[in-house]
């Protein structure tokens, strides 16, 4: 079946080390997405790319990296400059056709910092 | 871009019409207005999705009046299973794929 795969669904990490997030989908989609949520509060957007080998800074984009390689392909790493990690991350992805637009997320992962 | 504005919470009772209005008030000519429902710890999902006048599907309608400065989301006959996060996102719908930001999102409980 089509869709989106995140992985891990739950991480912890030790203060000072990087992470990184796994996103894959097979829905030929060009652009993809990463969110943070918080307990109680809404998606907020780290990085977005909307073709192979671009992406654009969201509005928390610090302490943050993606790649974008291959169009199925979008991990996100957390890095130590990150002061407060833990949280809920949500990849998507959005075909770019006319008139549709529909976000399409996965599962999420949990990242805990101890 | 443009940002929206809901309500932070509301409850209903099982059985009720639910109506959520997001305003957009700097919403863009090609803007298309698309509404989601997160459970906990879980992604978002699609509900609807409108550019103006009313979109009806198996679960919701969309109002969207003629300046789009606004969307209400219309929920008929809720259940306890409709209890939800509810965000109204406002973007490019064409192939131009841009920035998506959501809002706060409108937590609606639904009671017996």
């Amino acid at each position: 079946d089509g869709g989106i795969t995140q992985s891990p669904k739950y991480l912890f990490r030790k203060e000072g080390q990087n992470v990184t997030l796994s996103c894959e989908q097979n829905l030929n989609h060009d652009a993809m997405y990463w969110y943070r949520q918080d307990p109680g509060q809404g998606l907020r957007l780290i990085y977005y790319s909307q073709i192979v080998n671009d992406f654009q800074k969201g509005d928390i984009a610090e302490g943050y990296s993606v790649s974008r390689e291959k169009k199925e392909s979008f991990p996100l790493t957390v890095t130590s400059a990150q002061k407060n990690p833990t949280a809920f991350y949500l990849c998507a992805s959005r075909s770019g056709a006319e008139g549709t637009g529909e976000l399409f997320f996965g599962e999420g992962s949990r990242l805990t910092v101890l | 871009l443009a940002k929206t504005t809901q309500p932070i919470s509301m409850d209903s009772y099982e059985g009720q019409e639910v109506n959520i209005t997001c305003s957009h008030n700097n919403i863009a000519t090609n803007d298309y207005i698309t509404w989601y429902q997160q459970f906990p710890s879980q992604g978002p999902r699609f509900i609807i999705q409108g550019y103006k006048t009313k979109v009806t599907n198996e679960v919701a309608s969309l109002f969207i009046p003629a300046d789009r400065k606004s969307s209400t989301l219309s929920l008929p006959r809720v259940s306890l299973s409709d209890t939800a996060v509810y965000y109204c996102l406002v973007g490019v719908g064409s192939s131009n794929t841009g920035k998506l930001i959501f809002g706060q999102g409108t937590t609606l409980q639904v009671k017996p």
